[in-house]
């Protein structure tokens, strides 16, 4: 099992570009979520995703952020016109369950994507 | 709104001695509390949790964590810390179910150094 999945593990974009981030969630894993990383803070909740389905957006910034969780493939996170306060790790976590079941069991993360606009 | 307070950057011991990482937390009602740890370039991993039941909660790699209603606080303990046991410590909370919802709310970490 090779847990959850995220690339690439470091990316550099210009400021204006877009940033693509991927998550593939664990085998069997069908929730999945993002939480972004600042510099010398805690990660905060950014969105909750289910196939095909955002169920909580309440963290994502409301201009140039997206996500979606196709029916295939991995979680997207995407950045349009990345600015230098998106620098940050952006975490992905999944679980096989829904938030209440997963209390019992805890997310898996994944080791992150390491995003540096310049 | 639920908030989690972690008050010490870094915390250094010696190993084999006792540790404690601290973690207080501000929540309406009773909240689910969580532990984890983040070793260089990794992702998180789940320590332990308490939800309900006995204050004391034990988890993985010998730790441990005791629930304090009163002082709000679910400080993270080790009898006896290991050099492998330093990285970087997340307190978490979620309320169940008033707001929060699906989210956690993590601390700002502690950095935890363990030396010969």
């Amino acid at each position: 099992n090779a847990g959850v999945m995220q690339n690439p593990r470091h990316l550099v974009r210009r400021r204006g570009q877009e940033a693509r981030l991927r998550c593939s969630p664990m085998k069997g894993h069908s929730h999945v979520y993002w939480y972004r990383q600042l510099p010398e803070e805690g990660l905060k909740f950014m969105v909750y995703l289910q196939k095909e389905n955002i169920i909580d957006e309440s963290g994502m910034p409301k201009e140039r952020f997206s996500a979606e969780f196709p029916k295939e493939g991995p979680s997207i996170l995407r950045i349009q016109q990345v600015v230098r306060g998106d620098s940050a790790a952006y975490f992905c976590a999944s679980s096989p369950r829904s938030p209440m079941d997963t209390d019992n069991y805890g997310y898996t993360f994944g080791s992150g994507t390491r995003l540096t606009v310049v | 709104a639920q908030s989690v307070a972690q008050p010490e950057d870094q915390v250094n011991v010696a190993e084999g001695n006792p540790l404690t990482v601290k973690c207080t937390y501000s929540v309406s009602g009773n909240p689910y509390l969580f532990w984890y740890v983040q070793y260089p370039n990794r992702g998180l991993q789940f320590l332990l949790k308490y939800i309900t039941g006995d204050n004391l909660v034990k988890g993985s790699y010998g730790f441990e964590a005791e629930f304090n209603k009163s002082q709000t606080s679910f400080h993270l303990k080790k009898p006896s810390a290991l050099v492998s046991d330093s990285a970087l410590y997340f307190c978490a909370v979620r309320h169940p179910f008033t707001g929060g919802g699906n989210k956690l709310t993590f601390g700002t970490g502690t950095q935890l150094k363990v030396e010969l």
